[in-house]
């Protein structure tokens, strides 16, 4: 069975600077499709970037990008200029591609920004 | 814009009620979704449907059952109301498809079940 793991409950970045989210999980499909989630404090979740296994690129939106490391089973969420509106909990997701729609999170990381 | 409603932000209940949590959407999407979110375990699949009268067991379905008469909606019950059933609940819905770029799944903003 698949499973994501966000080993930092909490994290606090400064207005303007960078901070990265960490993201690891395990599986032995070769072809799948990883994501990031942001839960604001009102609660709709709203989808923040995505990342598809097999593209050796790494997903950016924006101000945010991932750092896909295959091998390694890691997908990080890397948000540069830090915004007051960035505050939320961030969810990492995995998707076998071989099951259309199932997808399994992390635990999250709550993300304070600090004025 | 696509819109996924839930039918309360806040419900008390006691134990051994049976409990109906809806969710409607509004973008005629196959695919619904009913999650549990509790702290330290993020999201957990409880049941979900890709097309009206089909439903599929998720990773925790024990305790809960599903209802999909009319597209658009996707009610989840509880049927003998537990304490341990009180958490979040999220619903969403997304198009069937084996790209991720047309597989978004879009999050109604949940419902606070206290089960007391």
């Amino acid at each position: 069975a698949q499973t994501v793991t966000q080993s930092q409950p909490e994290m606090s970045v400064q207005e303007a600077e960078t901070v990265t989210l960490s993201c690891t999980y395990d599986t032995s499909e070769s072809d799948y499709y990883l994501f990031w989630y942001k839960q604001p404090p009102s609660r709709q979740m709203i989808l923040v970037i995505r990342q598809e296994a097999y593209k050796q690129q790494n997903a950016t939106e924006n101000r945010f990008s991932v750092n896909f490391q295959k091998a390694a089973k890691s997908f990080s969420l890397k948000i540069s200029d830090s915004q007051l509106g960035d505050a939320a909990m961030y969810f990492c997701a995995y998707r076998s591609r071989l099951r259309t729609g199932k997808l399994i999170f992390g635990q999250g990381t709550t993300l304070q920004v600090k004025p | 814009d696509v819109k996924v409603t839930q039918s309360s932000r806040y419900l008390v209940k006691r134990t051994g009620e049976k409990v109906f949590l809806e969710c409607v959407q509004d973008m005629d999407h196959e695919n619904m979704f009913w999650y549990r979110q509790d702290p330290g375990l993020g999201l957990r699949l409880i049941y979900f449907s890709y097309d009206v009268k089909m439903k599929e067991k998720g990773d925790i379905p024990e305790g809960y059952s599903v209802s999909r008469e009319k597209k658009e909606r996707f009610s989840l019950i509880l049927e003998s109301a537990s304490t341990n059933q009180t958490s979040m609940y999220l619903c969403a819905s997304s198009v069937p498809s084996s790209a991720p770029s047309t597989d978004t799944q879009y999050f109604g903003p949940g419902t606070r079940l206290t089960v007391l």
